[in-house]
């Protein structure tokens, strides 16, 4: 089985400010790594990914994220945040083996961007 | 633009009601899942299809009842809710079961049970 957690539930931040939210997991094999966001009223987005090769994942809106075996830690950054960054933002894993490929996320970090 | 499409956006039923929420995807994906979310919460998992059939049911009350017509298409039948089974339903796809995990969601039907 595996878990994650997200210790922020909530982060605010000033515009064009960077910001880090962050993602621990456990799992007892190997894992697939996930950051969704989901906008006010709507769906969950995939911001990006980690399924193998460099550590360093770069996905769409700016923002990047770093995959850290000996940390179990998969955090997402951006160097500078916009209004429209405001979201909720889900980190998830998803096991390469053992039968249960359904993702397990995170509780979520609300991001609120200031002006 | 979502690939997945929901149907309700929204939703009000009583708890005598049958109602019916509606996904469609073309992405040939076939997979699909359906979630159940609250306010400022993570998605949880209700059922998933895989090449049509059943696979997971993760000890949904009846109340809830599944249906995947054809690999494009996936239902959920309401009847006899509660009121806390007011959320937001998400349903999801992804190209099939194992696909590395990373599921394509719908903006989701909101319900409201009074």
């Amino acid at each position: 089985a595996q878990s994650v957690t997200q210790l922020d539930s909530q982060v605010p931040v000033f515009e064009e400010a960077p910001v880090e939210l962050r993602c621990n997991y456990s799992s007892s094999v190997s894992v697939y790594l996930f950051w969704y966001v989901q906008y006010p009223n709507q769906g969950l987005q995939l911001l990006l990914k980690y399924l193998s090769g460099s550590t360093l994942v770069k996905g769409i809106n700016g923002f990047e994220a770093e995959f850290n075996k000996s940390q179990t830690s998969f955090h997402l950054r951006k160097p500078s945040v916009h209004i429209s960054d405001t979201a909720e933002y889900f980190c998830a894993v998803s096991p390469l083996s053992g039968g249960s490929y359904i993702p397990t996320f995170g509780r979520g970090t609300s991001l609120i961007v200031h002006p | 633009d979502t690939e997945v499409t929901q149907t309700p956006k929204h939703l009000v039923m009583g708890m005598t009601n049958k109602k019916s929420l509606k996904c469609e995807q073309h992405m040939g994906h076939r997979a699909m899942y359906w979630y159940k979310q609250k306010a400022k919460k993570p998605p949880e998992l209700m059922f998933v299809y895989s090449y049509e059939k059943l696979s997971i049911n993760e000890s949904v009350p009846s109340r809830f009842s599944p249906e995947c017509p054809n690999s494009s298409l996936l239902n959920l039948h309401l009847h006899a809710l509660q009121p806390e089974d007011s959320a937001l339903y998400l349903c999801a796809s992804s190209q099939e079961r194992g696909s590395a995990g990373e599921l394509f969601f719908g903006e989701g039907s909101r319900l409201t049970v009074l």
